[in-house]
């Protein structure tokens, strides 16, 4: 079974500052996907970034990029430039491929990293 | 990407009652769940819904407690039966279409009281 662990329950960042949130993971798949949610206090979750396992390419949406290392198992989140709009929750997550068995395309979830932006 | 409407946004129910959430989704999805968020806690699938079938659950959730219903491709429906105070949460829908992430709806904050 997969299992998705965040080790950071809360955060804090200065405003214009960078800062990295951690995830890992453990699966036996090879194809897979990664992503990042923000839930912000309105609850609405929000995708903020997504990465294909077989890209070795890191993925990156303006100020928001990943550390993908699949080797390690490891799925880091970076932040440029926070703002004060970035506070909320941030969840990683993991989901395995259509037609790969079982109950696929279901997103197994972190425990969350609560990110605070300080002005 | 697609629109989601989720509602009731929120309710308080008194418990033994039991509460319908409705989600709308404005294309059609392949995809679509539902999902518990107990408070401060990360998000726990309770079942995808099958269109035109019964729903598929996750273990500790069943049909009687959470029945589910998927009418058509867009459309969707989560029952709280019975409820109690350990049911309060946000319950929240998601549609996917292959090999895509997941769309939410905003969510519905359920209290029983």
């Amino acid at each position: 079974a997969q299992t998705v662990t965040q080790s950071q329950p809360e955060m804090s960042v200065q405003e214009a500052e960078t800062v990295t949130l951690s995830c890992t993971y453990d699966t036996s798949e090879n194809n897979y996907y990664l992503f990042w949610y923000k839930q912000p206090p309105s609850r609405q979750m929000i995708l903020v970034i997504r990465q294909e396992a077989y890209k070795q390419q890191n993925a990156t949406e303006n100020r928001f990029s990943v550390n993908f290392q699949k080797a390690a198992k490891s799925f880091s989140l970076k932040i440029s430039d926070s703002q004060l709009g970035d506070t909320a929750m941030y969840f990683c997550a993991f989901m395995k491929p259509w037609g790969t068995g079982g109950a696929t395309n279901k997103l197994i979830f972190g425990t969350g990293t609560l990110l605070a932006v300080q002005p | 990407s697609a629109v989601i409407s989720q509602k009731p946004s929120r309710d308080i129910c008194q418990r033994g009652t039991s509460l319908t959430i409705q989600c709308q989704v404005d294309s059609q999805v392949t995809m679509m769940f539902w999902y518990r968020q107990q408070p401060g806690q990360s998000l726990t699938l309770i079942a995808t819904a099958n269109q035109g079938s019964e729903a598929t659950y996750e273990s500790g959730f069943v049909i009687d407690k959470f029945p589910i219903s998927r009418p058509n491709l867009t459309f969707s429906t989560l029952t709280v039966s019975n409820m109690s105070p350990e049911d309060s949460s946000i319950y929240l829908c998601s549609a996917e279409w292959v090999d895509t992430e997941a769309f939410f709806g905003q969510g519905t904050r359920l209290t029983v009281v």
